[in-house]
């Protein structure tokens, strides 16, 4: 069964910084693996798409990597503003329709 | 840009009423979704749909539940006889591929059963 884990479960920095989160799979048989945004009541705002022959997916200031065989992603945000305050989550597409979700990573980023 | 729109935005019931949530996936898009997230616990799968039916369905998608496309453009989950368990925020969702789609979610339909 396909288990989803993020580290850290929360974080908090200073605006500026560079910071990494990491999301980790049980099943390395997936289709893709995508990150979301989710502001506080508010749905989920694809961030990037990595599909499983893809190593890594840039949009921005926001980089996403994949190594399917070790079962990690990381979700890297350059110079961090206070805008990308929210909770990233990320999910994978197995052998089925559905995604799968971690529990996400609640990001403070302080003025 | 194209997006899924949900309503309504919240919605308050009683125990045992029935409640019809409702979806706009994007035009171009053949399969749909319906998500769930109880406060402060991971989104969680409930039912994908193509070409006028189910294609998989969890464990917690119980006879309470169905999902319609009545006509052509909208998308509906059904609970028949809501129960406090079923409060969360259900989230619509849509692709245009099966395997290798990116999904795209509406804002959410936010449930409280009292």
């Amino acid at each position: 069964k396909q288990e989803v884990t993020q580290i850290p479960a929360a974080l908090s920095v200073p605006e500026g910084e560079n910071l990494v989160l990491n999301c980790s799979f049980t099943d390395s048989a997936i289709y893709n693996l995508q990150w979301f945004r989710q502001d506080p009541g508010k749905g989920l705002t694809s961030l990037l798409l990595i599909q499983s022959s893809q190593r890594e997916q840039t949009s921005g200031r926001l980089n996403a990597s994949l190594d399917k065989s070790s079962g990690r992603s990381t979700l890297y945000i350059a110079a961090s503003q206070p805008g990308d305050s929210a909770t990233y989550l990320c999910a994978v597409r197995t052998s089925s329709y559905k995604l799968i979700f971690g529990s996400g990573t609640r990001l403070l980023v302080r003025p | 840009e194209p997006e899924v729109t949900q309503t309504p935005s919240h919605q308050v019931t009683q125990m045992g009423q029935e409640v019809i949530l409702r979806c706009v996936p994007i035009s171009n898009h053949l399969y749909f979704y319906w998500y769930r997230q109880i406060l402060g616990q991971k989104v969680e799968f409930l039912v994908s749909f193509y070409n006028n039916e189910i294609s998989e369905k969890s464990e917690i998608f119980d006879d309470q539940f169905s999902v319609e496309r009545p006509d052509g453009s909208n998308f509906t989950l059904k609970i028949r006889s809501t129960k406090l368990e079923d409060s969360a925020m259900y989230f619509c969702a849509s692709s245009d591929n099966r395997y290798t789609g990116e999904l795209f979610f509406g804002e959410g339909s936010r449930l409280t059963v009292l």
